[in-house]
């Protein structure tokens, strides 16, 4: 089946320091979506990217689509303590079946 | 007030009994799922449903069942049948169930089971 992994696992960075999670899927995305989750809560959606090699920004947070529709990044930069989370990819597969990449939990040190 | 509920936010249970996690949404959407999430981990599909009266199995169903009565209801029983029950639930909706639209998550349900 479908697998989509995510790199790394953890991320601890100084406050203003930048922060980046890749997201790699073993098969081609129709579209890839993003979301955080903050200690204790649920995910939230940030962003969704469709065409090949999109990059879309949200103030500090840019979001990359790969050419090939099977990868993706999200970068923050000069991050700060309220971007503590768990950020996941996700994505449907030719079924429409949804999956959620394995997230990178991102601490920040004030 | 738009949104997806759950309940209860904490859920108790002996080894060997049957619980129902109840999920509910007003944003009318056609589309519903459940996760599963233990410590540290991703999210993983449960079963999930595209529209009222059918539901599919995601890759982790075994001792799991659903049922999709109304547009609006999408509970989960988590039966005896399943091996290690505890772990944070979570349900979610969608416009519709063809993986173009952002998901909507409940709070979540904590199950512990002794």
């Amino acid at each position: 089946g479908q697998q989509v992994m995510q790199i790394p696992q953890y991320q601890h960075v100084q406050e203003g320091e930048d922060f980046t999670t890749y997201c790699n899927s073993s098969t081609t995305l129709s579209n890839i979506q993003w979301y955080k989750q903050r200690p204790g809560g649920h995910p939230v959606f940030l962003i969704q990217l469709v065409k090949s090699g999109e990059v879309k920004k949200q103030k500090r947070l840019t979001f990359q689509f790969g050419e090939a529709k099977k990868n993706s990044s999200l970068h923050i930069t000069a991050t700060q303590t309220t971007d503590v989370g768990t950020y996941f990819c996700a994505g449907p597969d030719n079924f429409n079946k949804f999956y959620f990449g394995s997230g990178t939990k991102l601490n920040v040190k004030p | 007030d738009g949104g997806i509920t759950q309940s209860p936010k904490y859920l108790f249970r002996k080894e060997g009994q049957n619980v129902t996690l109840s999920c509910e949404q007003n944003l009318n959407h056609d589309a519903m799922y459940w996760y599963r999430q233990d410590p540290g981990q991703g999210l993983r599909l449960i079963y999930y449903s595209q529209i009222v009266n059918d539901f599919q199995k995601g890759d982790i169903a075994e001792g799991y069942s659903v049922s999709r009565e109304k547009k609006e209801s999408f509970p989960l029983t988590v039966t005896s049948a399943q091996k290690n029950p505890t772990a944070f639930y979570l349900c979610a909706s969608s416009i519709s169930g063809t993986g173009a639209n952002e998901q909507y998550f409940g709070p979540g349900t904590r199950l512990t089971v002794t």
